[in-house]
């Protein structure tokens, strides 16, 4: 069990370019979410995945941004046309579907726009 | 709609000297509540998940209760090592989703 992983942990981009994060669940773990994180404040849901369907997405969710698990292991989320205000922490996290649940999380990939 | 709130929102205490977090929650039914613990500049990592009113669970110097209203993390003779943001979430019934709304958090400094 290496834990949940992502890339990159930092990202410093323009105003106006696409970015890409990928994220690594726990071996096993059929759910994978990502969250944002910005200072002072806690996670905020952002979607989530059940093996490679989509099944919630927050209704903050811009359509800039789309998310990914292509095949039911990895994700990737990405943010097209980048905003100032995009710039946070994205957290990703993985369970066992299950009644308990429990989400881990990986280290997040810091984004800053310009 | 489902909501966290932590307080303190920073506390201070002196190596040794126990106190407690506080979590209040509102929540169309709960499925589980969860404590999480993050450094700096790091992930959310895992603490504890409790179910329901009258659950207790320990881990070293921490013990966190729940209620139908709020959940309590004590800290007993604290460590400077338990420095970190001490993160409160709530998980809804599972027809719901299972999105995590959590708190803004508790910052904890333990001064040696």
């Amino acid at each position: 069990d290496t834990g949940v992983s992502q890339d990159p942990r930092h990202k410093i981009t323009k105003r106006g370019q696409n970015v890409t994060f990928r994220c690594d669940p726990i071996s096993e773990h059929n759910r994978l979410y990502w969250y944002r994180q910005t200072l002072g404040q806690g996670p905020e849901f952002l979607t989530y995945f059940q093996n490679e369907a989509q099944l919630e997405k927050s209704r903050l969710l811009s359509d800039r941004f789309s998310a990914e698990r292509p095949k039911g292991s990895f994700s990737t989320l990405e943010i097209q046309r980048t905003e100032q205000g995009d710039s946070a922490m994205y957290l990703c996290a993985s369970s066992i579907q299950g009644y308990t649940d429990t989400q881990y999380f990986g280290p997040g990939t810091r984004l800053t726009v310009l | 709609e489902d909501q966290v709130t932590q307080s303190p929102e920073a506390l201070r205490l002196q190596e040794g000297e126990s106190s407690s977090l506080n979590c209040s929650y509102t929540v169309s039914g709960l499925r589980g509540l969860f404590w999480y613990r993050q450094d700096p500049g790091k992930g959310p990592e895992f603490l504890f998940t409790l179910y329901s009113a009258g659950e207790e669970k320990e881990k070293e110097r921490l013990k966190a209760t729940l209620t139908k209203k709020e959940s309590f993390l004590h800290i007993t003779a604290p460590k400077p090592e338990d420095s970190a943001t001490y993160l409160c979430a709530v998980q809804a019934e599972e027809t719901s989703g299972s999105r995590l709304t959590f708190g803004e958090g508790t910052q904890l400094t333990v001064n040696p």
